[in-house]
């Protein structure tokens, strides 16, 4: 399954709202994770089920969706959250992951 | 606290093997599986295999079927992650990832550089 993630880069102001996109080109019902990496570190959970947030994730992030697309929201962006967002399948194998979109300081 | 501490990064010439060690602590290593996942710079993540633990079935992606080989060692809680004629568009960071189930890669190791190049 390919996962395709927009924008490719998204320019936001600390505060404001992000939002990410990504579709699978197949259904894949709510089987959907969202990953955040930050340069020089290992992805981190966020969100799985395409709207459960793991533990320790902060209510700015929230996750919707399902079949064929889904969404990732960041409600007000904070400093930390500069970073890039993978999402990534598990309904089907391999498992893949999308490109990233990369959220950076306007 | 769950920690996946892996071997440091490698260099190696075309042609050549490597095998990543991953070693688990903070929890009880049989209960979840292992799941592999390369990082070519500048990429997206891309899921190499998985392995469950308590019996060592494996499952791997067919892009690596031939030339990848996952294992545990239950006895020092260590996973092992051997990939074999190397091309230099093998070139990555490699990672480990404890998962819940099959699917979700809940805590990460730091990652392993490994660089192939004659």
């Amino acid at each position: 399954i390919v996962m395709t993630q927009s924008p490719a880069t998204l320019s936001v102001s600390p505060g404001e709202r992000a939002t990410l996109s990504c579709r699978a080109d197949e259904f894949i019902s709510t089987n959907l994770a969202w990953y955040q990496q930050k340069p020089g570190q290992a992805p981190r959970l966020l969100i799985y089920g395409a709207s459960t947030r793991d533990t320790g994730i902060p209510a700015r992030f929230s996750g919707s969706g399902s079949g064929t697309e889904f969404t990732l929201i960041i409600s007000s962006l904070q400093s930390e959250d500069f970073a890039v967002y993978y999402c990534q399948q598990y309904n089907n194998w391999p498992r893949t992951f999308g490109q990233g979109t990369k959220v950076e300081i306007k | 606290q769950v920690q996946l501490v892996q071997s440091g990064a490698e260099v190696k010439k075309p042609g050549a093997s490597v095998k990543v060690s991953c070693k688990a602590s903070g929890y009880i290593f049989t209960t979840h599986g292992i799941t592999w996942v390369r990082q070519a710079p500048g990429q997206g993540p891309e899921w190499m295999g998985w392995i469950t633990v308590h019996n060592g079935n494996t499952k791997y992606a067919q892009n690596f079927q031939d030339r990848v080989t996952m294992t545990t060692d239950t006895s020092t809680s260590t996973a092992y992650m051997e990939l074999r004629s190397l091309r230099p568009d093998d070139t990555a960071v490699y990672y480990c990832a404890r998962t819940y189930g099959d699917y979700l890669f809940e805590y990460w190791g730091q990652g392993t550089l490994v660089t192939v190049s004659s």
